[in-house]
């Protein structure tokens, strides 16, 4: 597809269960970031990689939090045992056929995560 | 580290007439600094951004922002705005090295409403 694309788009859970979030990036981009975004807040970075390297996780709250890029393309930000202060807007972006803090993030449309 | 802060958290205005979202920022070097639209249910927009060079640059949908080192500003402007401008516009800076790199931190957002 021609943008940064996310699934689900909604996902209701119970306190408690896992979750797991993919992200798929624009083709051929080499970075790729997540970030939550609560209510009336801007978005909080949680974690990129380059390719297939995570280059930084130092936003990840706690070690319920993990994400994956296996093959330098789609994501996945895995929530293990979740919490009701987990619910928020999870967002994915990607940038650049080279690595460089000057590329454009494009960002993705998120999943709004719910958990009850 | 690096901070955002967009004072407004709501701003009205009619149609046709100008606007400045303000942001301020705290950077240790050379910020890069990005000014995003997000519509309700879409991923975040890039409108403009600011490396280096001419403090005054032209975005997408008619908007410009100007970078004040001395202030530490950097606030979006548009001579006549539109009813399709609101939205919520988020101010965010980016980080130029380390283990960080690319990483952006944004502001609170300030959402615009625009009337008739």
């Amino acid at each position: 597809g021609a943008g940064v694309s996310q699934s689900p788009r909604y996902k209701v859970t119970k306190r408690g269960q896992d979750v797991a979030l993919r992200c798929d990036p624009i083709s051929g981009h080499v970075s790729l970031y997540w970030y939550r975004q609560a209510l009336g807040q801007g978005p909080e970075f949680l974690t990129y990689f380059n390719y297939e390297a995570q280059q930084d996780k130092s936003g990840l709250p706690n070690d319920r939090f993990s994400a994956e890029r296996p093959e330098g393309s789609i994501s996945t930000l895995t929530i293990q045992r979740t919490e009701q202060r987990d619910s928020a807007m999870y967002r994915c972006a990607s940038s650049g056929r080279t690595s460089g803090s000057r590329n454009e993030q494009f960002f993705g449309p998120g999943t709004r995560l719910t958990v009850l | 580290a690096q901070s955002v802060t967009q004072p407004d958290i709501h701003i009205t205005v009619s149609e046709g007439a100008s606007l400045e979202l303000r942001c301020n920022y705290s950077y240790g070097a050379t910020p890069y600094l990005f000014w995003y639209v997000q519509s309700p249910g879409q991923g975040l927009q890039l409108l403009l951004k600011y490396f280096s060079g001419d403090t005054l640059v032209q975005g997408i949908k008619g908007f410009e922002a100007e970078f004040k080192r001395s202030q530490s500003s950097f606030n979006l402007r548009k001579p006549s705005v539109h009813w399709s401008d609101a939205a919520e516009y988020f101010c965010a800076v980016g980080s130029a090295g380390g283990t960080s790199y690319g990483k952006l931190t944004f502001g609170q957002g300030t959402i615009l409403t625009v009337h008739p």
